[in-house]
């Protein structure tokens, strides 16, 4: 079965540090996509970052930057200079590109907590 | 610029009753897929739609219906509603930045049974 685990319930990072969010994934595909989204009480659901399983080069996105361990099937976030807007649950999921399937498979979250 | 839209943001209903949610892709595209969200989980996959075609389905029961419309606007239908029902739904579509593989979502309909 295709599964995300996010081990940390929960985690704090202190205004302009260096905070990073575990993710594992378990699959016997070798073509997917893995995503970070972020929701904040407003409830939407916001594209952090995303990075092709095919690609070797992990994906940045400005502050956020991921650390992809394709065999360790590890898929890390790295919030760098974190803001008081960084604050919300972070999501971890995954999206296979086996035809036919469509959905995306999500872990139950992170809350993160920047403290000023 | 109108990125994904639902309705109602709020709803409760009574067990036994009948839903419909409502959602409006981003202008132009033709995904819709909806995602349940338990409160202190990640959201859960119910439906995906492409040009008012079902391409896949989740692990819910046949309560659970759906359909797109000519204009790619989706309707979620639940009958019969459990407690366990109570969950923010969210709908979500292909996003112009993303490609065919990465979505931007609305901002949900909470929904409360009782």
């Amino acid at each position: 079965a295709q599964t995300v685990t996010q081990s940390q319930p929960e985690m704090s990072v202190q205004e302009a540090e260096t905070v990073t969010l575990s993710c594992t994934y378990d699959t016997s595909e070798s073509d997917y996509y893995l995503f970070w989204y972020k929701q904040p009480p407003s409830r939407q659901m916001i594209l952090v970052i995303r990075q092709e399983a095919y690609k070797q080069q992990n994906a940045t996105e400005n502050r956020f930057s991921v650390n992809f361990q394709k065999a360790a099937k590890s898929f890390s976030l790295k919030i760098s200079d974190s803001q008081l807007g960084d604050a919300a649950m972070y999501f971890c999921a995954y999206r296979p590109l086996t035809s036919g399937t469509y959905k995306y498979i999500f872990g139950t979250g992170t809350r993160l907590k920047v403290l000023a | 610029d109108a990125g994904v839209t639902q309705s109602p943001t709020h709803l409760i209903k009574t067990r036994g009753q009948h839903v419909t949610l409502r959602c409006s892709p981003i202008s132009g595209h033709k995904s819709v897929s909806w995602y349940q969200q338990v409160l202190g989980q990640g959201p859960q996959f119910i439906f995906q739609y492409y040009e008012k075609e079902e391409r896949g389905r989740g692990n819910f029961p046949d309560r659970f219906s759906a359909r797109q419309f000519p204009n790619y606007s989706s309707e979620l239908n639940v009958n019969a509603l459990l407690l366990g029902d109570s969950a923010l739904y969210l709908c979500a579509s292909s996003d112009p930045r993303w490609g065919n593989y990465g979505y931007t979502f609305g901002s949900g309909t909470r929904l409360t049974v009782v």
